[in-house]
């Protein structure tokens, strides 16, 4: 029961755009929600969290969206830069029951020079 | 570098066997976690520790158990090893209890032959 979806497995962006990375979770009581960035054979990097009292948080580059309505989160990476290539995972979690986080599939950010 | 250990970096080891996995959170934080990550299962919370004592339980196997010592370190303990088992276990430790980002290890990977 995959609780959190990532639906694009893989996205191409030239160098300089935006990346836009989508999430959508099921559980209507999820109030805080992450983006991680992975590189091959390390762990999961912390990017940007929001929680569910707000609709954006921004930090340098990175923006991320939350609409409850829709039970969608996306994350906006402006300018991508070829640094930024990696696989992106969404979690969330539901504070009540302590920081358990359900984590997307993934998708896999290609940025071209 | 995260900042949070995680020992052995790879580990192979025969089906039936026990193993031990170690984690050392990052300084300061109370709180630690256990995720499996496999190929078809994506990232699996396990297990969530807060100054000694089991906070939040996840999807984890009678056979795996896990504690954090005095000096907040923690282990994972793997036994009656299955091949369905090999994957890679990532540690992460956060300040507070809930609502914050946790910061994940290099992980161990785990291959059960």
């Amino acid at each position: 029961d995959q609780q959190v979806k990532q639906n694009s497995p893989s996205l191409s962006v030239q160098e300089g755009r935006i990346s836009i990375l989508n999430c959508d979770y099921t559980n209507s009581m999820f109030d805080y929600f992450l983006w991680y960035k992975k590189y091959p054979a390390e762990g999961p990097t912390f990017l940007i969290s929001i929680s569910s009292i707000k609709d954006k948080n921004e930090d340098g580059r990175f923006t991320v969206f939350l609409n409850k309505s829709a039970k969608h989160l996306s994350l906006h990476i402006v300018p991508s830069q070829p640094g930024d290539s990696a696989v992106y995972f969404c979690a969330a979690s539901e504070i009540r029951f302590g920081n358990q986080f359900y984590f997307g599939t993934g998708t896999s950010l290609t940025v071209i020079p | 570098d995260s900042g949070v250990t995680q020992t052995p970096k790879h580990l192979i080891t025969a089906t039936g066997q026990r193993v031990t996995l170690r984690c050392s959170p990052r300084s300061g934080d109370l709180s630690v976690y256990w995720y499996q990550q496999s190929l078809d299962q994506g990232l699996q919370f396990l297990i969530q520790y807060y100054n000694g004592e089991e906070r939040a339980k996840g999807n984890i196997l009678e056979r795996f158990s896990a504690q954090q010592f005095p000096d907040l370190h923690s282990e994972l303990n793997l036994s009656s090893l299955e091949l369905g088992d090999s994957a890679l276990y990532f540690c992460a430790s956060s300040t507070r209890l809930v609502g914050t980002e946790a910061f994940f290890g290099q992980g161990t990977r785990l291959t059960v032959v």
